[in-house]
């Protein structure tokens, strides 16, 4: 079955850059979920979309951005990147009832030099 | 903000042992789910529970979602080398998609 693609895999920028993740959901799910995973640390939520709008947003940095496009894939958008930014980056998605399944992506692993 | 306890934090165990992991919440949530993630790896979902005092089986997997709603446990029976990872809880509130994680049980197995 497919799952949820997220590229890249692996990322590497320097403080200050600019990096882009990019995220496809399981076919015909609408709704794509954006998570950041410290070193050793649980996933926190970053940002939500349904339907293309902003459904919930968490501890999102004023630096970063995402958005979903009309085919329902969803870029997260990180700019003046600082150390503190290295982690995985984990993109879900599910139908709007999430009861039919929340299912993640292998996620990106960012590393800020 | 919703934090969830989960314990332990690293279990050490024989491979054939059951395992036992629970987590607790000062509020109260409408799903619990539990989810495996190997390193590298995105969380896979395990079981997923919607209904307080709802027990529910997965294989050699047992989860229960407390009656309170404020917390949930996960067996492992029989314990074999590729359960080796980390477990992770995670509580949804009403209306909310967002998942709550505990931080996580690593579980290391010796042959």
């Amino acid at each position: 079955a497919a799952g949820v693609i997220q590229s890249p895999r692996h990322l590497i920028k320097e403080k200050r850059e600019t990096a882009t993740l990019k995220c496809y959901p399981i076919p015909r799910h609408d709704t794509v979920y954006w998570y950041q995973q410290g070193p050793g640390q649980d996933p926190q939520f970053l940002i939500s979309f349904y339907e293309k709008m902003q459904s919930d947003k968490g501890s999102i940095p004023d630096r970063f951005s995402a958005q979903q496009f009309s085919d329902y894939h969803s870029e997260l958008n990180m700019s003046s990147l600082e150390l503190g930014d290295s982690a995985l980056y984990f993109c879900a998605s599910s139908l709007r009832d999430y009861r039919y399944g929340y299912t993640f992506g292998s996620g990106t692993r960012l590393t800020v030099v | 903000g919703q934090q969830l306890n989960q314990s332990p934090q690293s279990m050490f165990i024989q491979e054939g042992e059951d395992v036992s992991m629970n987590c607790t919440s000062s509020s109260i949530f409408n799903t619990w789910l539990w989810y495996k993630q190997d390193p590298g790896e995105g969380p896979v979902l395990l079981i997923a529970l919607y209904k307080a005092g709802e027990l529910t089986s997965n294989g050699r997997l047992t989860a229960q979602f407390g009656i309170t709603r404020k917390d949930s446990f996960l067996n492992i029976s029989a314990s074999i080398p590729s359960d080796v990872g980390i477990y992770f809880c995670a509580g949804q509130s009403q209306g909310a998609q967002k998942l709550v994680f505990g931080q996580g049980t690593r579980l290391t197995i010796n042959p």
